[in-house]
């Protein structure tokens, strides 16, 4: 069972921005930085943000994330085909060890 | 280019025993610290394990303490995971990462562990 708690779906249509939550507690994402990660169909995740709301050279700007108190979300705007993918949030927890919520499967309809 | 290659899966037996490798390049591997994320079919990421770039700390996930053994030999900028007692939910793709805690810039490609008799 995932420690961090996210929508098993969400959905847009394209041009659209689509919000992806990420629900924790304070030993994980009240005290540390969040991560999210991309992956899409057949390969290896993605770092996409970092630091709860930095983003990688490469990564567009129409990603974008937040935090507040112990939740966290990704906001992707201008939703594009090439989007559709499951996305992670991620999260180092004070009991020494990383946890990853259960995943959020993006379709572009 | 930073660049992680892992090898060493395939299929064991339940209560097998396996050692998967990752060998990196393309960055100062011995100041990196470094993770196992493993992935079972059709689920989602999964931390296993994480161990300090001088491999004096190591970090794991309370489903895989007592069997799993990271450990890193700077020397050859390789990374391992020994696997013990293996069982059938531990079926999964491992992936190697370049990481800092939670933060992982760098994934390799994974290797296909299946546990089955």
């Amino acid at each position: 069972q995932p420690v961090l708690t996210q929508p098993p779906s969400a959905s847009g249509t394209p041009g659209q921005r689509v919000t992806i939550s990420c629900s924790g507690s304070s030993s994980n994402i009240g005290s540390n930085y969040v991560y999210w990660y991309q992956q899409l169909p057949g390969t290896a995740p993605k770092l996409l943000i970092y630091s709860s709301n930095q983003r990688p050279s490469g990564v567009p700007d129409r990603f974008s994330g937040s935090k507040s108190g112990t939740s966290a979300s990704l906001a992707i705007s201008g939703l594009r085909s090439e989007d559709e993918a499951d996305y992670y949030c991620a999260a180092w927890d004070d009991s020494l060890s990383v946890v990853f919520g259960g995943g959020t499967k993006l379709t572009v309809l | 280019e930073v660049q992680l290659l892992e090898s060493g899966g395939g299929l064991v037996q339940p209560g097998g025993s396996l050692r998967l490798s990752c060998a990196a390049s393309g960055f100062f591997f011995s100041s990196n610290a470094m993770s196992w994320v493993r992935q079972a079919p059709g689920k989602g990421l999964e931390w296993v394990s994480t161990i300090s770039g001088s491999g004096a700390n190591t970090y794991y996930a309370n489903s895989v303490k007592g069997r799993f053994t990271i450990s890193r030999d700077n020397s050859k900028n390789t990374l391992y995971l020994q696997m013990n007692s293996l069982r059938a939910e531990d079926t999964a793709v491992y992936y190697c990462a370049k990481s800092q805690y939670a933060y992982i810039d760098y994934w390799g490609q994974g290797t296909l562990v299946t546990v089955s008799s």
